[in-house]
């Protein structure tokens, strides 16, 4: 069964900084998605970022980016810039093509220091 | 507005007394789930459903049913609730053609059992 870890329950940063959140998993499969979700105080759950597996290219949305280590089964976010808006929850989530299901990761938790 | 549609947003209720939490989306998608949210859990799914009238079991169903009598809702039951039922709700949706279709969350519930 497939696995997702986020090994950093908190994290902080100064606004106008980088900041790289890590997600690790795991599966026996060669191909699926990977997302990043933002979760800010409202509970609205936000897509940031999705990658293909198959794709070598690291996804990117304008100040968020990934770092997707294929073999090393790592999909790092990086946000550019900090604002104070990137507060909020982020999830990591695993998506087999197999099936519709999403394997999720305990979140962390990002706080931006003005 | 292409939506998830979840009500209540907030539910306090007392252990035994039957509640139903609704959802309906509008974008005529198959595939619809149920998820819970719990600090250091991240999102479990209770159950999903891949069209109307087909509906399977996730990773953590106990203490809950739904239903799947039309496309656009998907409603919850809670039969008998019981305090460690206590948890963020969410419904999302997703079309099923497309490999790379995104998951529309609804708004949560706060769900509270006393």
């Amino acid at each position: 069964a497939q696995t997702v870890t986020q090994s950093q329950p908190e994290m902080s940063v100064q606004e106008a900084e980088t900041v790289t959140l890590s997600c690790t998993y795991d599966t026996s499969e060669s191909d699926y998605y990977l997302f990043w979700y933002k979760q800010p105080p409202s509970r609205q759950m936000i897509l940031v970022i999705r990658q293909e597996a198959y794709k070598q290219q690291n996804a990117t949305e304008n100040r968020f980016s990934v770092n997707f280590q294929k073999a090393a089964k790592s999909f790092s976010l990086k946000i550019s810039d900090s604002q104070l808006g990137d507060a909020a929850m982020y999830f990591c989530a695993y998506r087999s093509l197999s099936n519709y299901q999403l394997i999720w990761g305990a979140g962390t938790k990002l706080i931006i220091k003005p | 507005e292409a939506q998830v549609t979840q009500n209540p947003r907030y539910l306090i209720t007392v252990t035994g007394k039957k509640l139903t939490v609704t959802c309906s989306q509008n974008m005529n998608h198959e595939y619809m789930s149920w998820y819970r949210q719990d600090p250091g859990l991240g999102l479990r799914q209770i159950y999903y459903s891949m069209n109307v009238e087909v509906t399977d079991k996730g990773d953590v169903p106990e203490g809950y049913k739904v239903s799947r009598k039309e496309k656009r809702n998907f409603p919850l039951i809670l039969e008998s609730p019981s305090p460690n039922q206590t948890s963020l709700y969410f419904c999302a949706s997703r079309a099923r053609t497309g490999r790379n279709s995104p998951l529309h969350f609804g708004n949560g519930t706060r769900l509270t059992v006393t």
